[in-house]
């Protein structure tokens, strides 16, 4: 099966939240990680939480890191049309040294 | 800027041809690593380097190889290019203490196309 789980589209209006989840296998990880991708372009790492942590924020982004589940979200409060994009969760590599392994990614639509 | 820049942007290919991608990082990271991103694939891992003079495989590796030139520079080469390489890739570098990884920064990408 898949190390790292995404749904594959989310759809929210103009200033309303998005939650986009993600679950994940490796419980060793150390750091989980959040990646955006505008189209045409590689990806921007938008934040990442320490895996002793439950929750950071940053601005209009909320992580939450449920381990008992490896189960992982990002929450934008207050979703602009600039928001949207393919928002990719990654985890630690299980085979791979440093690398990270991705989810298929979220395409996040916003409408105005 | 500083940053991870690859060349070409974009090529068109014939089966069979060859090319190398080229990446090259700023920012003195120890590890780099190339991804090909396909349609309903997500990113796969095709080869990393976790520091200078080693390499190795990642989940993609066929038909592809990799050198380590220098911290810098990490190249990708396609011996005999086939449709099913069309893709985007993409380089990335990462700093890793203990073996963690801080988090990449990715290129802008290669967009591949076999024909």
């Amino acid at each position: 099966g898949e190390d790292v789980e995404q749904s594959l589209f989310l759809s929210v209006r103009e200033g309303d939240s998005s939650v986009i989840n993600c679950t994940y296998t490796d419980s060793s990880s150390t750091y989980l990680y959040w990646y955006k991708q505008e189209p045409g372009a590689g990806l921007q790492l938008l934040t990442y939480i320490f895996s002793n942590m439950d929750m950071k924020q940053d601005q209009r982004l909320t992580v939450l890191l449920n381990k008992k589940d490896k189960h992982l979200s990002l929450r934008i409060a207050d979703t602009q049309t600039g928001d949207s994009a393919i928002y990719f969760c990654a985890d630690s590599h299980p085979q791979a040294g440093t690398a990270l392994i991705f989810g298929k990614g979220t395409t996040l639509s916003v409408s105005s | 800027n500083a940053g991870v820049t690859q060349t070409p942007k974009f090529q068109v290919l014939k089966t069979g041809q060859s090319m190398t991608l080229q990446c090259a990082q700023d920012m003195n990271h120890n590890s780099m690593y190339w991804y090909r991103q396909d349609p309903g694939m997500g990113l796969r891992l095709i080869y990393y380097s976790a520091s200078e003079g080693t390499t190795d495989k990642g989940e993609v590796p066929n038909g592809y190889n990799v050198s380590r030139l220098n911290k810098r520079e990490f190249s990708l080469r396609l011996e005999s290019a086939a449709p099913s390489q069309t893709s985007v890739y993409f380089c990335a570098s990462s700093e890793a203490y203990g073996g963690v990884n801080r988090g990449y920064t990715f290129g802008s990408g290669t967009r591949l196309t076999v024909v």
